[in-house]
């Protein structure tokens, strides 16, 4: 139980395009989902949290206009890289937060590796 | 600001070895702590979890860690490795002030086991 995928695990773009990374919760709810960031050889660095029909919370630094957050449905996140650019190369990774039962536990996606051209 | 410190960023053990990795987090208020494990070109993983009660919790894989409140520390330990330990090591905390909501994350322990 409580599996969370990705999607694509790998995507490669050009500079200046946007891309869209899909998290999905595939066997429960999940009210809120979390969007990491790791750079290699680097730990995890929460960059935004989103609450099901709720507008997203970035942390401090991140662009909220480059990086579009939405949270339609209980079981789906995306995470839109908009113009990206080399910098924004690293390893994108989602969690969700289960709707009932211990609240206190994330359970993380693969991970989508975005290497910009 | 919460910040999770892990002090051995690189560990290279024989099998059968003990291992000790230790975490320290600064926030004084109410915590639950965590240690993910993320093996080779896998996703994170739960290894265990701390939120009350017994401070040496045990998780999967022979792994245990003992949380000491007045240290803010929540070492793992395992007794004897084996080699398909081989992983990257998160420790990671998530605080009462937060609603729990925000897990910060330790920079990494990266294991090597060699047989």
């Amino acid at each position: 139980g409580a599996v969370v995928s990705q999607h694509p695990s790998r995507v490669i773009c050009k500079s200046g395009t946007s891309v869209k990374i899909e998290c999905r919760s595939l066997d429960f709810q999940a009210t809120t989902m979390f969007w990491y960031r790791q750079f290699p050889k680097q730990s995890l660095m929460l960059m935004a949290t989103s609450n099901e029909g709720s507008k997203a919370t970035y942390e401090q630094g991140v662009e909220k206009d480059k990086f579009l957050i939405n949270h339609a449905s209980l079981t789906l996140s995306t995470l839109t890289v908009t113009s990206a650019h080399p910098e924004d190369s690293s390893f994108y990774i989602c969690s969700a937060k289960t709707a009932s039962g211990v609240s206190y536990e994330q359970y993380f996606g693969p991970g989508t590796r975005l290497t910009v051209t | 600001a919460q910040s999770v410190s892990q002090h051995n960023h690189h560990v290279i053990l024989s099998e059968a070895a003990s291992l000790e990795l230790g975490c320290n987090y600064s926030y004084g208020g109410t915590v639950n702590l965590f240690w993910y494990v993320q093996y080779p070109g896998q996703h994170l993983q739960l290894l265990l979890k701390y939120f009350s009660g017994d401070p040496l919790v045990k998780g999967i894989k022979g792994f245990e860690a003992e949380f000491i409140k007045s240290k803010f520390s929540f070492n793992l330990r395992k007794p004897s490795v084996q080699w398909s330990d081989t992983a990257e090591y998160f420790c990671a905390v998530n605080a009462l002030n937060t609603g729990f909501q925000k897990l910060v994350f330790g920079t990494g322990t990266r294991l090597l086991v060699s047989p």
